[in-house]
C-alpha cells in the first residue's frame, strides 16, 4: 500500500543528546514538510523540501536539520541546540502540484527526559 | 502576525446544531485552500478541498472570500462523531508553504 511512515512512534530521548525521526514515502511526492505540534496548539512548519538535495527553512528551523538525498526520505535530526525539543512531530508529503493535498505519516512523539 | 488565524475555541454545541468555523490569512498569492480535521493524538486527515466556488460535501459545506481573505467550514447537524479539532490549511505560492492554522477545537454534546 502506498504511503507515508514515520518512525519510531514514540522517542524518548536524554537532554544534550541529538535524535533522528525517520520518514519514508512510497506515494512518489515530490514536496514534504516536517510539522512541530504541542499540546493544544497547530502545526508550525520546521523544514520543508520541494525537491531532492534540496530543502527550506520553516518558521521554527533553529536546533533541527534535515537532510534529502532521496526522493522517498526526509529525515529529521533534532539537535541538543533545541531548547524545548518535547513535542508531536508530524512529517507530510504531497506532489508539486496546485490544489494538491498533503499526506501525513503517524507521527513521532517526542519526549525529553 | 501569523500567516493563518483560526478562533481556537472551544466550540461546545449540542448534537443536532450548525456550527461555523472561519480562518483568515495574510498573503493574498495564496493558491489553495484545506480544511483538515484531527483526532486527539493522531495525525490530521483531509476533510475538504476548498474551491473558488464554494464546495459541499454532505453535512460540511466549505467557502473561500478571496477578497476578505477568509476560508469558513459549516457543519449541519452535528454529530458526537464529529468532535474533533478542525484545521484550516493554505498552500502559498511563494515556495510552495503548506501554513496551518492552529485549531479550532470542536465537541459535540449528547
Amino acid at each position: 500500500d502506498g504511503g507515508i511512515t514515520q518512525s519510531p512512534k514514540y522517542l524518548f530521548r536524554k537532554e544534550g543528546q541529538n535524535v533522528t525521526l525517520s520518514c519514508e514515502q512510497n506515494l512518489n511526492h515530490d514536496a514534504m514538510y516536517w510539522y512541530r505540534q504541542d499540546p493544544g496548539q497547530g502545526l508550525r512548519l520546521i523544514y520543508y523540501s520541494q525537491i531532492v538535495n534540496d530543502f527550506q527553512k520553516g518558521d521554527i528551523a533553529e536546533g533541527y536539520s534535515v537532510s534529502r538525498e532521496k526522493k522517498e526520505s526526509f529525515p529529521l535530526t533534532v539537535t541538543s541546540a533545541q531548547k524545548n525539543p518535547t513535542a508531536f512531530y508530524l512529517c507530510a508529503s504531497r506532489p508539486d502540484r496546485i490544489n494538491t493535498e498533503a499526506f501525513f505519516g503517524q507521527g513521532t512523539r517526542l519526549t525529553v527526559v | 502576525r501569523k500567516e493563518v488565524e483560526q478562533d481556537p475555541g472551544p466550540f461546545n454545541v449540542p448534537e443536532g446544531a450548525t456550527v461555523a468555523f472561519n480562518c483568515t490569512y495574510s498573503n493574498s498569492a495564496s493558491q489553495s485552500f484545506f480544511w483538515y480535521r484531527q483526532d486527539c493524538r493522531k495525525e490530521p486527515k483531509l476533510l475538504m478541498s476548498v474551491y473558488s466556488s464554494g464546495n459541499e460535501d454532505g453535512r460540511f459545506t466549505a467557502q473561500l472570500n478571496r477578497a476578505s481573505q477568509y476560508i469558513s467550514l459549516l457543519i449541519r447537524d452535528s454529530k458526537l462523531s464529529d468532535s474533533a479539532t478542525y484545521l484550516c490549511v493554505v498552500n502559498f505560492v511563494l515556495g510552495n508553504q503548506f501554513y496551518f492554522g492552529t485549531g479550532t477545537s470542536l465537541t459535540v454534546i449528547p
